[in-house]
């Protein structure tokens, strides 16, 4: 089974911190993504990695930053947390990027991380 | 930007019966997916339907597509508690980034 994991479930920050979120996935996926979800908003697309230093901005890029220095792991970084960043942060992997010649698949998910900034 | 949006947004049932929901999107797709969530957790995949699909199963779950309305339906038969869930549609065009709705929340009561 493949398995997403993050690094938190639960994380409270202050205004301005930098805030680093891990996501690890074991499936050697070439596609990594990090959303954030806030209610009646669904999931919004923050950035998303297609292979390992290669990154592309997603629909809500302001404010975030992202690292893939190996093909398993994919950060977000926050770097002055803001309170309107305070949200549910979700990761997921998927094969089939633009290096398997590019298809929509199946994406797998990580548990989430509640950041509250406060 | 939020391409597919499921209806409707909550949804209350006795167990047992049926649940249907409705997704539609906006642009041309490759696919069309649904996911579930449980409060509080990650996405869990349930069904994938391709562009030329019209309908699939999988267990108690039935997918239709129909891509000259530009929508699809979910339906869970002979729900049980553990299907108490939000249910999300996503879409992709012709590449690896999929858009998802804000979901549908369902409720089965006992």
């Amino acid at each position: 089974d493949v398995k997403v994991t993050q690094s938190s479930r639960y994380l409270v920050k202050r205004t301005g911190e930098k805030v680093f979120l891990e996501c690890v996935q074991d499936m050697d996926h070439e596609n990594m993504f990090w959303y954030r979800q806030d209610p009646g908003l669904g999931l919004r697309l923050i950035y998303f990695s297609y292979d390992v230093k290669m990154k592309e901005k997603g629909d809500i890029p302001e404010g975030y930053s992202v690292s893939r220095e190996k093909k398993e792991r994919f950060s977000l970084i926050l770097e002055s947390a803001s309170t309107n960043q305070t949200s549910m942060y979700l990761c997921a992997s998927s094969f089939s990027g633009l290096a398997g010649g590019g298809s929509t698949d199946t994406q797998y998910f990580g548990p989430g991380t509640r950041l509250t900034v406060l | 930007s939020q391409q597919g949006e499921e209806d409707p947004q909550a949804l209350s049932i006795q167990e047992g019966e049926n649940a249907t929901m409705n997704c539609s999107y906006k642009t041309s797709i490759n696919n069309l997916q649904w996911y579930r969530q449980n409060s509080g957790r990650g996405l869990v995949h349930l069904i994938l339907i391709r562009s030329n699909e019209r309908e699939k199963h999988s267990g108690r779950l039935r997918v239709t597509l129909d891509t000259s309305k530009k929508s699809s339906s979910l339906l869970i038969t002979a729900s049980r508690a553990a299907d108490t869930a939000s249910y999300f549609c996503a879409t992709g065009p012709n590449d690896y980034k999929l858009s998802f709705g804000a979901g549908t929340t369902v409720t089965v009561r006992a």
